[in-house]
């Protein structure tokens, strides 16, 4: 059975930084590429960040590019994400995704979510 | 930025269809997926590349797209299908999710 479980939530205040990590389980993880989504409180969807299967392209949304990073390490099956500089309009409930395929493309498909680590950002 | 733009709400009887759109410039140029949210529970893929259902899903879930409009169909509809569904396309190498349509089985 696939499983994705994300870890590294909480409450943090605004402009300090976070690692959210997630644990793959049930498939074989460097075949595939992985994503975040989030979703803040009473909200639609949200897609954050994209990382092909060997990390050679790496993509972000315009909400958190040029401050956030995301990584994975393969031998690991853990996929993580950065976030620098938080801002209350961060806080959200962070999804990790399992795409249907090895690369970022047009065809691509957010196959299998986590159940998702919560992020409240606030003083 | 690309908008997808859909329904905030429909409404549907038990066994009857249910359709929602998604609209976004040229988006039939484009491939379409559609994932339902239940209260509490996080999104299922239940229609990917236009037209494709994943393994479990069942076969009264069916996808189209062509000009501007993304459409789901659910077909004979039921109560377990409440829920909200949002639109999915990809676009200048970004993710992009329509605005979501709840699904309201009365």
């Amino acid at each position: 059975e696939v499983q994705l479980v994300e870890s590294g939530g909480g409450l943090v205040q605004p402009g300090r930084s976070l690692r959210l990590s997630c644990a793959a389980s049930g498939f074989t993880f460097d075949h595939y590429a992985m994503h975040w989504v989030r979703q803040a409180p009473g909200k639609g969807l949200e897609w954050v960040s994209g990382i092909t299967w060997n990390s050679d392209t790496t993509i972000y949304g315009d909400t958190v590019k040029g401050r956030s990073t995301i990584s994975r390490d393969n031998a690991k099956n853990s996929l993580y994400l950065q976030i620098n500089s938080l801002r209350t309009e961060d806080t959200a409930l962070y999804y990790c995704i399992k795409d249907i395929s090895t690369t970022l493309s047009g065809d691509l498909a957010l196959a299998v979510w986590g159940q998702g680590t919560m992020v409240t950002v606030s003083s | 930025s690309y908008e997808l733009t859909q329904p905030p709400s429909v409404s549907v009887s038990p066994g009857q269809t249910a359709s929602i759109t998604c609209s976004g410039d040229k988006l039939g140029d484009k491939y379409a997926c559609w994932y339902q949210q239940k209260p509490g529970q996080s999104p299922v893929l239940v229609i990917y590349q236009d037209t494709k259902r994943p393994p479990g899903i069942p076969e009264r879930f069916s996808g189209s797209n062509s000009g501007n409009t993304a459409t789901l169909t659910i077909s004979g509809t039921q109560s377990m299908d409440e829920a909200d569904y949002y639109c999915q396309a990809w676009d200048s190498s970004t993710v992009f999710f329509g605005t979501g349509t709840k699904v309201t089985v009365l």
